[in-house]
This record gives structure tokens, C-alpha cells and sequence, in this order.
């Protein structure tokens, strides 16, 4: 089973766009089978599902962050990509990279440990 | 916007049974997942398609559906089950992951 390892800023400021990266390890990102998925939790809240990207690059997104958020795939370097632009404080937040089953009823499993980045100036 | 409700807390004794629900509108046309998040760790699926463990899952853990409600049930509960559990589908008019409020299990 794949190994999901998020690496990025871990502090932006308000205004600014949060890029975060997912290195994906022990299979291969450009299968079929599977999306590679973003989730966020605010500190001491629960989970917000962001958005995720398929091998063609096809995305799916939250309708509420949509206008903000582009994730994108690297299947050269195995690993994909969030940026979400015009951060506020209420962006701040653990944020967990996944795999989600392509399918129609998708399963998000596994998660990556999860980072945390806040925003503030 | 689609709403998976979950109640906030829930207190078991232990060698109990706790009962988490999850309640939406069409639910029951729905495919419901269940993740289990111990403190300071990532989440990690504990039942899926509405009634299927995971792989490592203790046959104690069980989900099943009944109308708009699903409900996550974990039989003889131990202190090791202390944690916050979310539902999850998926939302076909709309295309995204809905995840539930999280419901925080405390083992008296």
C-alpha cells in the first residue's frame, strides 16, 4: 500500500498562496485506479474535504473553495500538488494528503500524516 | 450544500456498546464510510460501503444503514476505541467528499 508524505511552508501570510506538496511512495501515481485527494482540519475541528486530482489531471473540488484552490499532478515525480490562494487565519489547519478510490462512492484511505500550516503575518 | 449530522460526543462505559450515528437527507441511496482519528494521527478507515471492516479492523467494529441513518457500532468497547469517528460520502449532484461532523467517543 502507497506511503502519502506532505512537505510545504508551515507558516504563510494572509493574502498569500499556500502550496503544499504529496510524495507519494511505494506505488505508482498514474494508476487508473485511484485520485489523490486533499483534506484539511482546522485545529480542534473536523474534517473538510478540499479537493482531488486524477492521473489525467482531471480535477474534482469543494464547491466552497473551488474559486481558490488548483491541485495538480506530477507523475514524473510521483507526487501532486495544492495551492490555495488568498489564505486568511480561517485557512490555518492540519492538512492531510490521501488516495480516494475512483470510483463513484470513493474511499479515502490511505492519509499521509498530515502537516500543519498557518497563516499569519 | 450536503450535511452528514453527527452527534458531537458520545460516552460508553467500558465492555459496553457504542452506537455513533450518521444521519443525511437520501442517505439511503448513499454509500457510507467510516473513519476512526486517535489524537495527534491521521484518520484511518475503519469500515467502508457501508458495512465492510477494513483490513487490521476488529470484528467488534460493525456499520450498517437503515433509512437516512447509518450507524457505526463498536461492541465490548475498550480504552484503545477513545477517538473521534467521521462518516463519509459521496455527494453525486454536486461531485465532492462530505465528510460528517466527527463524533468524539470517550470510554468512561
Amino acid at each position: 500500500q502507497e506511503q502519502l508524505q506532505e512537505s510545504g511552508p508551515g507558516l504563510v501570510k494572509p493574502s498569500e498562496t499556500l502550496s503544499l506538496t504529496c510524495n507519494v511512495s511505494g506505488g505508482s501515481i498514474d494508476s487508473r485506479s485511484y485520485y489523490w485527494g486533499w483534506i484539511r482540519q482546522p485545529p480542534g475541528k473536523g474534517l473538510e474535504w478540499i479537493g482531488s486530482v486524477y492521473y489525467s489531471g482531471y480535477t474534482y473540488y469543494n464547491p466552497s473553495l473551488k474559486s481558490r484552490v488548483t491541485i495538480s499532478i506530477d507523475t514524473s515525480k510521483n507526487q501532486f500538488s495544492l495551492k490555495l490562494n488568498s489564505v486568511t487565519a480561517e485557512d490555518t489547519a492540519l492538512y492531510f494528503c490521501a488516495r480516494q478510490t475512483a470510483v463513484a462512492h470513493t474511499v479515502v484511505s490511505p492519509w499521509g500524516q498530515g502537516t500543519l500550516v498557518t497563516v499569519s503575518s | 450544500s450536503y450535511v452528514l449530522t453527527q452527534p458531537p460526543s458520545l460516552s460508553v462505559p467500558p465492555g459496553q456498546t457504542a452506537r455513533i450515528t450518521c444521519g443525511g437527507d437520501f442517505l439511503e441511496s448513499k454509500i457510507v464510510h467510516w473513519y476512526r482519528q486517535k489524537p495527534g494521527q491521521a484518520p484511518v478507515l475503519v469500515v467502508s460501503d457501508d458495512r465492510d471492516r477494513a483490513s487490521g479492523i476488529p470484528e467488534r467494529f460493525s456499520g450498517s444503514k437503515s433509512g437516512n441513518t447509518a450507524t457505526l457500532t463498536i461492541s465490548w468497547v475498550e480504552a484503545g476505541d477513545e477517538a473521534d469517528y467521521y462518516c463519509q460520502v459521496w455527494e453525486s449532484s454536486s461531485e465532492y467528499v462530505v465528510f460528517g461532523g466527527g463524533t468524539k467517543l470517550t470510554v468512561l
